[in-house]
């Protein structure tokens, strides 16, 4: 079965400092891969996904994300932190029909001023 | 176009009491799921619809949950009778094209059930 590890349950950085989530993942061949946001009080919003091609992946509100098959990892990153950037995320991958998202534990971003 | 809604966004119940959440996709989705997240650990698929039957409810922890899709529009999910370990946020979210669920799902902000 399809697993998603974070291996950051929480991680604080100073607005302006870069920023670098982990995201590993156990799936049988090439995965389609997507991270979400969740801001207090919203719903989980798409920041990117990957489905083939370019292993580097451009998403919303400047984060970038690369895609390292032979580290299984998909870490989400941004060069510079804005204080609405303090929120959850969560890596996913669909499960084995493809249909539902398997998602990992969630890291919890604070941005420090 | 609006997108997915959910209610309540807040509820407390007692243990032994039933609660009914309810959930709007986006108009014109087929697909529709239920996800939820206990005590902050993942975030769990618990089942899908298409249109109004069930494609997979695998999830569903037991048969204290019952889903509905009654003419394949809105959504509820109703917990009789809650447990204490039934707390957590229970996500929804649609997609337009069961063969392209995994490029667009969309959720909603979640209904976060307490349980005393």
């Amino acid at each position: 079965a399809q697993s998603v590890t974070q291996p950051d349950i929480h991680i604080t950085v100073s607005e302006g400092a870069s920023l670098e989530l982990r995201c590993n993942y156990s799936y049988g061949a090439t995965p389609y891969l997507f991270w979400y946001v969740q801001s207090p009080g919203q719903g989980l919003q798409l920041l990117l996904k990957y489905f083939s091609g370019d292993t580097l992946v451009q998403g919303i509100k400047g984060f970038e994300a690369e895609f390292k098959r032979s580290q299984s990892s998909f870490n989400l990153r941004k060069p510079s932190v804005h204080w609405s950037d303090a929120a959850e995320y969560f890596c996913a991958v669909p499960d084995n029909y493809g249909q539902n998202f398997v998602f990992g534990p969630g890291t919890r971003l604070s941005v420090l001023p | 176009e609006a997108g997915v809604t959910q209610f309540p966004s807040h509820s407390v119940i007692e243990k032994g009491q039933t609660v009914t959440l309810r959930c709007d996709p986006i108009s014109g989705h087929d697909n529709l799921y239920w996800y939820r997240r206990v005590m902050g650990k993942e975030i769990k698929f618990l089942l899908h619809f298409v249109k109004e039957s069930k494609q997979d409810e695998s999830g569903m922890p037991n048969n204290r949950f019952l889903a509905e899709r009654t003419g394949g529009t809105y959504s509820t999910l109703k917990v009789q009778p809650a447990e204490l370990e039934d707390s957590g946020v229970y996500f929804c979210a649609s997609s337009l094209d069961r063969d392209r669920a995994r490029e667009s799902q969309y959720f909603g902000p979640g209904t976060r059930l307490t349980v005393l």
